[in-house]
């Protein structure tokens, strides 16, 4: 069964304290690895796609890195305004996978001035 | 440019009643999902539309679920009869749809639905 577990369920920082969060996976075939981040009362907002282990993607202050059986998001140097939850998801391949993402509970950061 | 549409923002209603949700995709996005965000819960796949394909349904938790997306566009989540335990945020995403897959879903803010 796919399946996916977001580590830890909730992670304090302080201002320029940098840390990673963890998107361990089980899947059959690997179509796709998202992160996203998602503000209360809104929509998940999409940072990243890692297609194959060993791919890194940036954006500011954010890193994802790719393995065969787990994702980091690294946050370097986070500020208050990086406070949120981290959800992280998979897309698996094979003809009865529509697309469908499965995604983990989610890590939720604090991030304190 | 406009991200996706879902109306109401909020919807609360009486346990047995019919409930309606609205999704306005991405301009030119052909593929259209539906999850569902519970406490606890974590995001669940509900539905999924593309084209002209048959969809998706393998995610609905009951026959009291259905949807529809009409000229490839709109989309319309219904829940008839509507239980406690439906009580959750429904969320709408679009992707483009490329060789192999992997498109990323974009998502709106959702419906949260509330039933009394």
């Amino acid at each position: 069964e796919d399946q996916v577990t977001q580590s830890p369920e909730a992670l304090r920082l302080q201002e320029g304290e940098s840390s990673s969060l963890n998107c361990s996976y089980t899947v059959s075939g690997l179509r796709g690895l998202f992160w996203y981040r998602q503000d209360p009362g809104k929509g998940p907002e999409f940072l990243f796609t890692l297609y194959s282990a060993g791919e890194e993607k940036e954006k500011e202050r954010l890193k994802a890195t790719l393995t065969k059986k787990e994702s980091f998001l690294h946050i370097t140097a986070p500020k208050p305004e990086d406070s949120a939850t981290y959800l992280c998801a998979v897309q698996a391949r094979g003809s009865s996978n529509t697309g469908k993402l499965i995604f983990g509970q989610g890590t939720t950061l604090q991030v304190k001035p | 440019g406009a991200g996706v549409s879902q109306s109401p923002s909020n919807k609360v209603t009486e346990k047995g009643k019919d409930v309606e949700l609205r999704c306005d995709p991405i301009s030119g996005h052909t593929a259209l999902y539906w999850y569902r965000q519970s406490l606890g819960q974590g995001l669940e796949f509900l539905i999924y539309f593309q084209g002209n394909s048959a969809p998706d349904k393998s995610g609905l938790p009951s026959d009291r679920f259905s949807a529809e997306r009409t000229g490839g566009s709109v989309s319309t989540l219904t829940i008839q009869r509507t239980q406690q335990e439906d009580s959750a945020v429904y969320l709408c995403a679009s992707s483009l749809v490329g060789q192999g897959g992997g498109q990323p879903q974009h998502f709106g803010d959702g419906t949260r639905l509330s039933i009394l």
